[in-house]
């Protein structure tokens, strides 16, 4: 069963508009998410996160936003380029015997489109 | 500048050979983990270890080990190798709670 959903497989943008990337999870006690992005033959990279304190934090053209009542997270990208074309994966974590071992969504597929 | 480094990235081996992947990080990191990506099962953790000779089996452990007798350095090794354990490997590491770091990836195929 997955705690971490990413129910949109793929995403096409044209260059210069948003990017919307959305997440969902169901474990009511994560408290810390993450994003990365992953080009093809390339580990992720980590991107942005937010701890559950916060509703939003922004880092440039990036800014995750986090509901928790409706346990759902997306990352916003303004304006997108084509170079953030790649694998976008949503994770998530929260306390597990003192260790926070993230949980990762199955990701999804950005085209930016010149 | 944070590296995590992997010995391979691309490796072939056949069917029953022992297989050993390395990793190693310089960013005295307590955390690291061993990760397949599969295309459309995203990032599956196999193994975490949260400190020096310490290891936690992840969700898909079977046919799987790991070691980690050093900080710096936790390896992956396949006992027996499947040709269901074909994928791509992915190692990371982080601090206490954080963005976790990953390497490069290794691409192993089993014939």
């Amino acid at each position: 069963d997955q705690q971490v959903k990413q129910n949109s497989p793929s995403l096409s943008v044209q260059e210069g508009r948003i990017s919307i990337l959305n997440c969902d999870y169901t474990n009511s006690m994560f408290d810390y998410f993450l994003w990365y992005k992953k080009y093809p033959a390339e580990g992720p990279t980590f991107l942005i996160s937010i701890s559950s304190i916060k509703d939003k934090n922004e880092d440039g053209r990036f800014t995750v936003f986090l509901n928790k009542s409706a346990k759902h997270l997306s990352l916003h990208i303004v304006p997108s380029q084509p170079g953030d074309s790649a694998v976008y994966f949503c994770a998530a974590s929260g306390p597990s015997g003192g260790s926070y071992i993230p949980t990762f969504g199955r990701g999804t597929s950005l085209i930016v489109h010149p | 500048d944070v590296k995590v480094t992997q010995s391979s990235r691309y490796l072939v081996k056949r069917t029953g050979e022992k297989v050993f992947l390395e990793c190693v990080q310089d960013m005295d990191h307590e955390n690291m983990f061993w990760y397949r990506q599969d295309p459309g099962l995203g990032l599956r953790l196999i193994y975490f270890s949260y400190d020096v000779k310490m290891k936690e089996k992840g969700d898909i452990p079977e046919g799987y080990s790991v070691s980690r007798e050093k900080k710096e350095r936790f390896s992956l090794i396949l006992e027996s190798a499947s040709t269901n354990q074909t994928s791509m490997y992915l190692c990371a590491s982080s601090a206490l709670r954080g963005g976790q770091y990953f390497g490069p990836g290794t691409r192993l195929s089993v014939t």
